[in-house]
């Protein structure tokens, strides 16, 4: 159980282009969801936590106009990398759990990789 | 600022050796967890400790958690080539948060 997927797997687009990556729960609702950003051989920095029906809070240092994140449901929450440059090329990974209390755990998805060309 | 540092950042050896990894913090976490990552995947939880003091054995790793809850590690004995990956160590803080911070990460490489 707990399964996590994200889509797509891997994107490549041009420069300026606006790319969106899904995150679902198929298997339980998410009350919270979690999005991170990962460069190679580094670890997993956060980028913001959404909460379902409410905005998502975002970590200092992250742009929140640059990375929209949308949590309109409790299986589905997307982050959208607006307007995106070289240099937002990364691995993006989304972990869900079921509640945000301190002893519920996150279940991680299997990442999208996004190249910016 | 990264709350959690892990040493060491690379590590390289053969089949059958023994390893540590250690994550520290001066911040205290209400618990601690450990994922292996492999390349183009996401984290997978091998551990997750909650009480100062605490070792928990997963097969051939050993993971412990420090008596004041600012550090961890993580043994590995007789390493195998599966066990490449990037290991990641997580503190929680707590409270009416799940919200969790990685440390730097491992990078290990066990050769044949």
């Amino acid at each position: 159980g707990a399964v996590v997927s994200q889509h797509p797997s891997w994107v490549i687009c041009k420069s300026g282009t606006s790319v969106k990556i899904e995150c679902r729960s198929l298997d339980f609702q998410a009350t919270t969801m979690f999005w991170y950003r990962q460069f190679p051989k580094q670890s997993l920095m956060l980028m913001a936590t959404s909460n379902e029906g409410s905005k998502a809070t975002y970590e200092q240092g992250v742009e929140k106009d640059k990375f929209l994140i949308n949590h309109a449901s409790l299986t589905l929450s997307t982050l959208t990398v607006t307007s995106a440059h070289p240099e937002d090329s990364s691995f993006y990974i989304c972990s869900a759990s079921a509640a945000s209390y301190s002893n519920q755990p996150q279940h991680f998805g299997d990442g999208t990789r996004l190249s910016i060309l | 600022t990264q709350l959690l540092e892990q040493s060491p950042q690379f590590l390289s050896i053969q089949e059958g050796e023994n390893l540590t990894v250690y994550c520290n913090s001066s911040s205290v976490f209400s618990s601690l967890q450990w994922y292996r990552q492999e390349p183009g995947e996401g984290p997978v939880l091998l551990v997750t400790v909650v009480t100062g003091g605490e070792v928990k054995k997963l097969k051939r790793l050993t993971f412990q958690f420090g008596d004041a809850r600012k550090d961890s590690s993580l043994h590995i004995t007789a390493a195998q080539t599966g066990d490449t990956g990037l290991y990641l160590c997580a503190g929680a803080w707590g409270g009416a948060t799940n919200k969790l911070i990685f440390g730097t990460g491992t990078l290990l490489a066990v050769q044949p």
